[in-house]
């Protein structure tokens, strides 16, 4: 699966938009962008996926750039309850690569 | 909505003693695979499983592991003989493994403590 680079932390003022980018270079052409998240060590929660196009669905939007090396996860409008560790993945939905490859992550820190 | 359940969700052993994690996947989900996550560090997959048989493995998967799905509803991961550094937050997902989207859906975790 191809790498993926994530800022260490962000932060957002409640209410605002947050935008968390995810630069994945080496991206294959039969390879997803997947957006999960983990709060304080409950199980990581599945955000969005998109291969080429934009997606949106309830908890987010997901913005892929046209050469598809890199994406950005979009919370409308953030609440305190979406502080978390956001992890973008990169991986093929066919083949034995069906293992998810976390990284570090992106701990977004959303203030009052 | 349909959810991964994980039970204990907290479980205390001595080094040496077996254990038995068990989650119950989605009802229609034909993937199932365990991930474990070391305190403060990242999630790490060991096993995934299909048609009941392994279909992956990461080398922490070693011999002292094993899955199980000895029903229709369970999946279990035993680990035969703890020992302290397989203390770790324990996750279980599932996925349908169709063909256009395969996204994976994490339960709860356990939590397992080896003294």
């Amino acid at each position: 699966d191809a790498k993926t680079t994530q800022p260490p932390s962000m932060d957002c003022a409640e209410g605002r938009a947050a935008n968390l980018p995810c630069n994945h270079s080496t991206i294959s052409g039969n390879e997803y962008v997947y957006w999960y998240r983990q709060i304080h060590s409950q199980g990581p929660q599945y955000i969005i996926h998109g291969l080429k196009n934009n997606e949106t669905n309830e908890m987010a939007s997901l913005i892929i750039t046209e050469d598809r090396k890199s994406s950005t996860l979009i919370l409308p409008h953030a609440t305190l309850r979406d502080t978390a560790v956001y992890y973008c993945i990169v991986r093929a939905h066919r083949g034995s690569n069906y293992k998810l490859t976390f990284g570090k992550g992106t701990l977004l820190t959303v203030n009052p | 909505e349909p959810e991964v359940t994980q039970t204990p969700s907290h479980q205390v052993t001595q080094m040496g003693q077996e254990v038995i994690l068990r989650c119950v996947p989605i009802s229609n989900h034909l993937y199932f695979y365990w991930y474990r996550q070391i305190l403060g560090q990242k999630v790490e997959f060991l096993v995934s499983f299909y048609n009941n048989e392994i279909s992956e493995k990461s080398e922490i998967f070693d011999d002292q592991f094993s899955v199980e799905r000895p029903d229709g509803s369970n999946f279990t991961l035993k680990i035969r003989s703890t020992k302290l550094e397989d203390s770790a937050m324990y996750f279980c997902a599932s996925s349908t493994g169709g063909r256009r989207t395969d996204t994976q859906y994490f339960g709860p975790g356990t939590r397992l403590t080896v003294l």
